[in-house]
């Protein structure tokens, strides 16, 4: 069964742009999670899509967004980038339904901002 | 609000020596745990979990956990660790109200010595 898959790998962009990064989850997990790991600030959650709906979003100002399409993939958008937007950005599925599912993470798109 | 703190951020073990990770966490409700595993060149991958029922979880990799509800406590241990362990370790809590979020630990990398 393959996982979670993210793409691009690496991603370098320039403060002011914007930056598209995608994630396919696994077969039959119809919820997508992101989550940012930048340096020193540790994992944490940005946003949370099921079943085409944002059903929650951490912290962030809204120049982060997303969505998730019909086959579940989802997209996340950073808008206006700044410097400290550079880090890990990671997403994870879960199956639907119940709340006692686990979350699998892909492998992570790197975002450089210069 | 809802944290979690990961008492040792880097652990230098020699191979055979019996591990212990710390991991509290603050939330005033009913919680899912997990501790996943990120080695080198890897994505993150689960370790174990906790839900419900016998406090005492054991995940892969002879990899075991005990959660202390009244200590608020929810540490990692194996007996007898390989240089295969080396990793960074986090932990990570899920309050029951289904926000979909993981609040992570900032991480410990361990390093096994041959």
């Amino acid at each position: 069964e393959a996982g979670v898959t993210q793409s691009p790998t690496h991603l370098i962009k320039t403060r002011g742009q914007q930056a598209t990064l995608r994630c396919s989850p696994i077969s039959g997990h119809t919820s997508v999670y992101w989550y940012q790991q930048a340096l020193g600030l540790g994992l944490q959650f940005l946003l949370w899509y099921d079943e085409g709906e944002e059903r929650n979003r951490g912290n962030f100002p809204p120049r982060f967004s997303g969505r998730q399409f019909p086959n579940y993939s989802s997209e996340l958008n950073v808008n206006a980038l700044e410097l400290e937007d550079s880090a890990l950005y990671l997403c994870a599925s879960s199956k639907p339904g119940q709340m006692q599912e686990t979350q699998y993470f892909g492998p992570g798109t790197r975002l450089l901002v210069l | 609000a809802q944290s979690v703190s990961q008492h040792n951020h880097h652990v230098i073990l020699s191979e055979a020596a019996s591990l212990e990770l710390g991991c509290n966490y603050s939330y005033g409700g009913t919680v899912n745990l997990f501790w996943y595993v990120q080695y080198p060149g890897q994505h993150l991958q689960l370790l174990l979990k906790y839900f419900s029922g016998d406090p005492l979880v054991k995940g892969i990799k002879g990899f075991e956990a005990e959660f202390i509800k009244s200590k608020f406590s929810f540490n990692l241990r194996k007996p007898s660790v390989q240089w295969s362990d080396t990793a960074e370790y986090f932990c990570a809590v899920r309050g029951s109200s289904n926000t979909g979020k993981l609040i992570f630990g900032q991480g410990t990398t361990l390093q096994v010595k041959p």
